[in-house]
């Protein structure tokens, strides 16, 4: 079975300053994805990166990076120079290839960003 | 290109009801996955389905069902609601061969 913890429940950041989300995985397949999203107060699921068990490079997407760590079976989201808008809740999530596009969320952290 | 849509988005039903949902993907996408979200429980996978087949199934009661129409269009229907079965239903398309998933804004179902 899968399963993805995200250990801080809560997080405050600075607004301009970079801040990192965790998120581990377990699972015994070697071919998996990893994806973050972001969930705002409306509940819309707003899909922000992916990476990919084979691929050989860190995926990022503007201000959003993915420090992927195989060995460690870690996959932290990067955020650099926070916004006052994403202040948010932020889910990691896995998919495997033996289960379709199935996705097994973490729990989530609240990200609250100070001015 | 139009993103993943959701109707209704918000929805007030009685204990002993039924409700369908309906989800349609983005253009192109084949895949449609529903999921419930409560604050209890979190994010919990309730079926994939795939060129109108459904291909995965999460742990619910019978009660949960749905069905793919040949447009990738697809419904998902409970049956005799239940007060814990008010919840975000949330449901995402993908793409074959492409690992991006995209989710729609959410059916907000609330059962009294």
């Amino acid at each position: 079975a899968q399963k993805i913890t995200q250990t801080q429940p809560g997080m405050f950041v600075q607004e301009k300053e970079a801040v990192t989300l965790d998120c581990t995985y377990d699972t015994s397949d070697p071919s998996y994805g990893l994806f973050w999203y972001k969930q705002p107060s409306s509940g819309e699921m707003i899909f922000l990166i992916y990476q990919g068990s084979y691929d050989q490079q860190n995926a990022t997407e503007g201000r959003y990076s993915l420090n992927f760590q195989k060995a460690r079976k870690s996959a932290n989201l990067v955020i650099s120079a926070s916004q006052l808008g994403d202040s948010a809740m932020y889910f990691c999530a896995m998919r495997v290839s033996n289960a379709g596009n199935m996705l097994t969320f973490g729990g989530g952290t609240r990200l609250m960003v100070k001015p | 290109k139009a993103g993943v849509t959701q109707t209704p988005r918000y929805l007030i039903k009685t204990r002993g009801q039924q409700v369908t949902l309906s989800c349609s993907p983005i253009s192109g996408h084949r895949s449609v996955s529903w999921y419930q979200q409560t604050p209890g429980q979190g994010l919990q996978f309730l079926f994939e389905y795939f060129s109108e087949t459904q291909r995965n199934k999460g742990n619910f009661p019978g009660r949960f069902s749905g069905r793919q129409f040949s447009n990738s269009r697809s419904e998902m229907n409970v049956s005799t609601l239940e007060l814990g079965d008010s919840a975000l239903y949330l449901c995402a398309s993908a793409s074959p061969g492409l690992g991006e998933q995209y989710f729609g804004p959410g059916t907000r179902l609330t059962v009294t």
